[in-house]
């Protein structure tokens, strides 16, 4: 089974410090998100792509988060500076957004668990 | 805005003892409701899509439900490898936005 993979699984650095956090989404998938989740929030959405352009990034802090898709097959997250409010586990997920269809599941990644000290 | 809510947060049932989740949901026009199975340092895993009033979908010992505002997840005769948080959350038409509730915690005991 295809799965989109995200490195590393687990990074631990000190506050200050700049994170970068990376998906491979399924191939041929053309929708791709980034989520936090920690105990109290559950899973938020922190910002979105069709066909590698951002189209909803409101739910990330904008002075200090930034997301991009460089290609097809690479979707980056980075955290500059880092905060330990900033500990969660982050997941990217993928899947087929296609105009007028009803809705397409997205898939997950086993996440990267952050944890800032 | 679109809001999901899932009761009970947690739920511990013997092995055979079958029960359901609830998934509460609140949409401007539902597109599509999904629910996931997540196991602890795993990312959510699709289990079912329900796009319509009346859909149902089973899958094993499961069987999700919709209705105009609510959706079930029922679990008949369970097993301990069922133990998982489960995940509901809703897209709204027009848009590819998702919002999830905050899940079920469910234990199933040997």
């Amino acid at each position: 089974d295809a799965r989109v993979t995200q490195t590393p699984r687990h990074k631990v650095t000190e506050m200050g410090q700049e994170v970068t956090m990376r998906c491979q989404p399924i191939l041929g998938h053309n929708t791709v998100f980034w989520y936090r989740q920690t105990m109290m929030q559950g899973l938020e959405l922190l910002a979105y792509f069709r066909n590698r352009a951002p189209l909803d990034d409101s739910g990330m802090p904008k002075d200090r988060f930034s997301a991009e898709m460089p290609d097809a097959t690479l979707a980056t997250l980075k955290i500059q500076p880092s905060e330990p409010r900033d500990s969660a586990v982050y997941f990217c997920a993928s899947g087929l957004g296609v105009q007028g269809r009803d809705g397409q599941p997205q898939h997950f990644g086993d996440g990267t668990r952050l944890s800032i000290l | 805005e679109d809001q999901v809510t899932q009761s009970p947060e947690a739920l511990r049932l013997q092995e055979g003892e079958s029960s359901s989740l609830n998934c509460s949901y609140t949409v401007s026009g539902l597109r599509g409701l999904f629910w996931y199975r997540q196991d602890p340092g795993k990312g959510p895993e699709f289990l079912f899509t329900l796009y319509s009033a009346g859909e149902e979908k089973e899958k094993e010992r499961l069987k999700a439900t919709l209705t105009k505002k609510e959706s079930f997840l029922h679990i008949t005769a369970p097993k301990p490898e069922d133990s998982a948080t489960y995940l509901c959350a809703v897209q709204a038409t027009g848009y590819q936005k998702v919002t999830f509730g905050t899940g079920t915690k469910l234990q199933v005991i040997p």
